[in-house]
């Protein structure tokens, strides 16, 4: 079935680094691509997506390129604060309608001083 | 703003009480889910109500049932509370279609700690 893959382990990074969390993804056909982020204590809010190959998905710093060659779809800041300091979840939309997302296990990222 | 607001933000219950978990919405969406989230497994879909008396099993709903009465409204039920649903609880709802709809709008979770 549909799914998505996050790299492993948490990512720890000092402030002004740049920060990629890998996120590929198996789906049959073309799926809408979500990056979630949970700030300390609090639920899920979006933070960018794409719905269609090629498209780039920005936000706050942020950005993912919907790469339908390699299933793939990261996410990348240039330069961190230690606001970004939270846990990163890459999804997708299955094509099973009703709106359910698959997630992945997502990612702490850690910005120390 | 979409709100979703979840009624409990921590519980602790003894095993096999009958334990539920609200969630309200003020957005007049159509979708609720609820997901439980555990450190190194993401968040699993438990179940899912496209309407008002409708429900579909998720990926994990053995333990668990739901009550959707009104639009607005979506409860999670553990009928008889076990250690390994010991976890965070995060409801979600959105509205329905392709265009910008697939976006979730979460509450702020639920953790519960069974003893």
């Amino acid at each position: 079935g549909d799914s998505v893959t996050q790299m492993e382990g948490p990512v720890t990074l000092s402030e002004e680094a740049f920060l990629t969390i890998n996120c590929t993804y198996t789906a049959t056909g073309y799926p809408s691509l979500f990056w979630y982020v949970q700030y300390p204590g609090e639920g899920l809010q979006l933070l960018l997506k794409a719905t269609k190959a090629d498209d780039k998905g920005s936000n706050k710093g942020f950005e993912a390129t919907y790469r339908k060659e390699t299933t793939s779809f990261h996410l990348e800041k240039g330069s961190v604060q230690v606001s970004d300091s939270a846990v990163y979840f890459c999804a997708l939309r299955t094509l099973s309608g009703n709106n359910r997302l698959a997630f992945g296990k997502g990612n702490q990222v850690v910005v120390i001083p | 703003d979409v709100k979703v607001t979840q009624s409990s933000r921590y519980l602790v219950k003894r095993t096999g009480e009958k334990v539920f978990l609200e969630c309200v919405q003020d957005m007049d969406h159509e979708n609720m889910f609820w997901y439980r989230q555990d450190p190194g497994l993401g968040l699993r879909l438990i179940y899912f109500s496209y309407d008002v008396k409708m429900k579909e099993k998720g990926d994990i709903p053995e333990g668990y049932s739901v009550s959707r009465e009104k639009k607005e409204r979506f409860s999670l039920i553990l009928e008889s509370a076990s250690t390994n649903q010991t976890s965070m609880y995060l409801c979600a709802s959105s509205s329905p279609g392709r265009s910008g709809a697939n976006v979730l709008t979460f509450g702020a979770g639920s953790r519960l700690t069974v003893l």
